[in-house]
């Protein structure tokens, strides 16, 4: 069965900080990747997706980026933290192609705090 | 641009009161239609989703929910609430050919004893 894990679980990181999260997805290949970040009172909001290692699609421009150096490796980074990124960030898979009734699977998220 | 409209950012139930969650679609054809729930500290589960195999679709946890093309609505019910519901629900759509999903903005049920 799939399994997609996040890490790490919890993290508190001061302004001007860099930021490294990580997820990997078990038992699938070549899915579609994607990062959400949920802050408080704004819903899910998309902010990476991936299709294939190396192909990384933006969603809002900001500070962050994303990586997929591995076909189950998707990588979230920033070199300087601003306050405002502080939520709670989900990774998530799809089956690629296929039919456009499959659901994305979620990980189980990492809380940033940044201070 | 394909959204969904969740109506009502917090809702407040009795316990074995009726569940009603309201999800609208913008859309000129059928969408894909999801229903994902959330419980605190934690990543998205399916609840269910629409296949259109039929208009009123069954989930997990005794949830259902029915599609209404004229009304473009998917609202989300469960007859009974049980302490265990509370926790934020998402409705989300997917374009026929997109591999996005577009959430709308939740709604957290709070069960009352």
């Amino acid at each position: 069965s799939q399994t997609i894990h996040q890490w790490p679980a919890t993290l508190v990181q001061p302004v001007g900080s860099p930021l490294s999260l990580e997820c990997t997805v078990e038992g699938t290949s070549n899915p579609n990747l994607y990062w959400y970040r949920q802050a408080a009172g704004r819903g899910l909001q998309l902010l990476f997706y991936s299709v294939g290692i190396g192909q990384i699609s933006s969603e809002v421009p900001q500070n962050l980026s994303a990586s997929r150096p591995q076909d189950r490796q998707f990588i979230l980074s920033s070199k300087k933290l601003l306050l405002s990124d502080s939520g709670f960030y989900l990774c998530a898979w799809t089956v690629s192609g296929g039919s456009p009734y499959n659901e994305q699977f979620f990980g189980p998220g990492t809380r940033l705090t940044v201070l | 641009a394909q959204s969904v409209t969740q109506l009502g950012s917090h809702v407040s139930v009795s316990e074995g009161a009726l569940v009603l969650l309201r999800c609208n679609y913008s859309s000129s054809v059928p969408p894909y239609l999801f229903w994902y729930v959330q419980y605190p500290n934690q990543g998205l589960q399916l609840l269910l989703k629409y296949t259109s195999a039929a208009t009123l679709v069954k989930g997990i946890n005794g949830f259902e929910a029915e599609f209404k093309k004229s009304e473009t609505s998917f609202h989300l019910t469960k007859p009974s609430a049980h302490m265990s519901d509370a926790a934020e629900y998402f409705c989300a759509v997917r374009k026929a050919a997109g591999n996005k999903l577009t959430f709308g903005g939740g709604t957290r049920v709070l069960v009352k004893p």
